[in-house]
């Protein structure tokens, strides 16, 4: 699976779009984006994924560059619950390969008041 | 109810006992994983399970066993538990796009 580089950590004005980057120069044609996050210490929490086009849903958007070496997740209106770590993961998706995560540092975002 | 349901959530044991944790989950999915998680870290694998009869190791898998009981049980046991494996650990169900956590077992070995 690619490798992802992420910014260690952000902060993020309650109310306004925070904007994540993510970095996977080396994603191959096959690869998806995931983006999970984990509030505290509680369990990672799945946000979004995509392939090659950009994606929404209730929680983010997913915007993936067309050369699909760097991705942004966007959270429209981030309140205080949204303050987590973020993780962006890069890996194939076939069923023999079941759903193997491989988290690195993530980005801490802080949502400030 | 939670997805994913661990037990215990925090646990204080000695170097040398065994321990065992265990994680039950009502998503219907055949797969299961262990994960691991240091201070300041992200999560590591253990070990996963695609099916009752399927077991493979992780990352991370020495020091370490599991039993997959049934589609929904999948146990983590530390047969000689050592300080080192002081850590939260996570269980996790997926499905082919998204996987389901469980809150965490606090593991202390003192």
């Amino acid at each position: 699976d690619a490798k992802t580089t992420q910014p260690p950590s952000m902060d993020c004005a309650e109310g306004r779009a925070a904007n994540l980057p993510c970095n996977h120069s080396t994603i191959s044609g096959n690869e998806y984006v995931y983006w999970y996050r984990q509030i505290h210490s509680q369990g990672p929490q799945y946000i979004i994924h995509g392939l090659k086009n950009n994606e929404t849903n209730e929680m983010a958007s997913l915007i993936i560059t067309e050369d699909r070496k760097s991705s942004t997740l966007i959270l429209p209106h981030a309140t205080l619950r949204d303050t987590a770590v973020y993780y962006c993961i890069v890996r194939v998706v076939f069923k023999a390969a079941g759903n193997k995560l491989t988290f690195g540092g993530g980005t801490r975002v802080l949502v400030k008041p | 109810d939670a997805d994913v349901t661990q037990t215990p959530r925090n646990r204080i044991t000695k170097t040398g006992k065994r321990i065992m944790l265990e994680c039950s989950q009502t998503k219907g999915h055949d797969r299961m994983y262990w994960y691991r998680q240091d201070p300041g870290l992200g999560l590591r694998l253990i070990y996963y399970s695609f099916d009752v009869k399927d077991i493979n190791k992780g990352e991370i898998s020495d020091g370490y066993s599991v039993s997959r009981q049934a589609q929904a049980k999948f146990s983590l046991s530390l047969e000689s538990a050592i300080p080192n494996q002081t850590a939260l650990y996570f269980c996790a169900t997926s499905d082919l796009h998204e996987a389901f956590f469980g809150q965490g077992t606090r593991l202390t070995v003192v």
